[in-house]
Formats: C-alpha cells, structure tokens, sequence
C-alpha cells in the first residue's frame, strides 16, 4: 500500500481556516486519496476523498497537487468541534482497506 | 449516521476466556472490517470481509477468528483472550464508494 506523510500535530485559530497538508509521494495512478478524522472517544469519521481534481464537501474540501504527490484538506472556518486526530489514507485498491498511520493531531484554540 | 451498532459496548474479562464481539449493520454493505485501537496508535485492521463467508486477514490477526454468516452481522472471537487485546475495537462497514463508515467501538478490558 502507497504510503502517507502527515505533521504530528497542527494548531489552528477558531474561526480561521486550517491546512492540513499530506504527502504521499509514492501514490500510483489508481489510488485515491481519502480523508478521515476522529474526534475524542469517538470512532473515525469519513471526511472527503478525491483522485485528481480539487473536491469540495459541506465538512471540507480537498485540494490535490497536479503531480498528485500531495494533497491538503482544508477546514474553512475551524470550530472548536473540529479538533481531532485527521488521517490522510490511501486505500487498498479493490478491497478497499485502509492502514492508518497516526495522522495530525489538530488543536483548535479559543 | 450508517446503521452500525456493536455490541457489547464494554466489556471485561479474565485471561484465557473466550470472547466475542459482534458488529451488526443495516446498510446491506457488501466490506465490514475490525479494527482495534490502543493508546498513542492509529487503528489497526484485524480482520475483514468481503461478503458472507468471506474473509481475510489483516495486518495484527494473531488471536483472533471472525465470522460472517449473514451479510448484516460480523462476528470477532478472541478464542482465548489475553492482556495483550486490551484494546478498543471499532467495526466499519463500506460499499463500493470507498467510504467507511464506523461503528461507536467496544472497550474490552482482560484482566
């Protein structure tokens, strides 16, 4: 499975947007890139994913450099209710499994 | 939310006790899979399915056996329980899109 590279830990401002950059340099043409994140004591939550273009939900958006080797979720506006433990995760072609690595640690402050 | 329960939500047990934790869904979702999830570390993929009667290891599976005789309900049994599977363990379920969807977890706690 390709693997990913995420920052141990992010801080952000509420109200500001936050950038939450992933590398995954060895991502081959068929892998998508998906997004997940888990809030305290909770179970993981599906965030968004994408291939190749630029993908926007009502929780994010996700922008996805040309070469693909990268990719950024972006939070528009963070809330407190967004601090969480975000895993950025290539899935197993075909059977769809995901390997969690130990994602961004992100801190909303007041 | 996705129809997804687990049961039982906590439990504990002794060392050496068989225990089984049952993940049940009503999405009709053809992949379920159980993870597990321990202080400091992302989730581990223990087992998973691809439709009744078929399933497959994952990367820490020593231990532990599943079943899965109808499409709604994923079975994981710790044939003899151990410290070591102290642990939350969360069940997901997805289709065809790719998106998982988890279950609320189950701490077990083996004394």
């Amino acid at each position: 499975d390709a693997k990913t590279t995420q920052p141990n830990s992010m801080e952000s401002n509420e109200e500001e947007p936050v950038h939450l950059p992933c590398n995954h340099s060895t991502i081959s043409g068929t892998d998508y890139i998906h997004w997940y994140r888990q809030l305290p004591s909770q179970g993981p939550e599906y965030v968004i994913h994408g291939l190749t273009s630029n993908v926007n939900n009502r929780m994010a958006s996700l922008a996805i450099a040309e070469d693909r080797k990268s990719s950024t979720l972006i939070l528009h506006r963070a809330t407190l209710r967004d601090a969480a433990v975000y895993y950025c995760i290539l899935p197993n072609f075909g059977n769809e499994k995901l390997t969690f690595g130990t994602g961004t640690r992100l801190t909303i402050i007041p | 939310d996705a129809g997804i329960t687990q049961s039982p939500r906590h439990k504990v047990t002794e060392t050496g006790t068989p225990v089984t934790l049952r993940c049940h869904q009503t999405e009709n979702h053809r992949y379920m899979y159980w993870y597990r999830q321990d202080p400091g570390h992302g989730l581990r993929l223990i087992h998973y399915s691809y439709g009744v009667k078929d399933t497959d290891k994952g990367e820490v599976s020593d231990g532990y056996s599943v079943s899965r005789s109808k499409t709604e309900d994923f079975l994981l049994t710790l044939e003899s329980a151990t410290s070591s599977q102290t642990s939350v363990y969360f069940c997901a379920i997805s289709d065809h899109s790719g998106e998982q969807y988890f279950g609320p977890g189950t701490r077990l706690t083996v004394t």
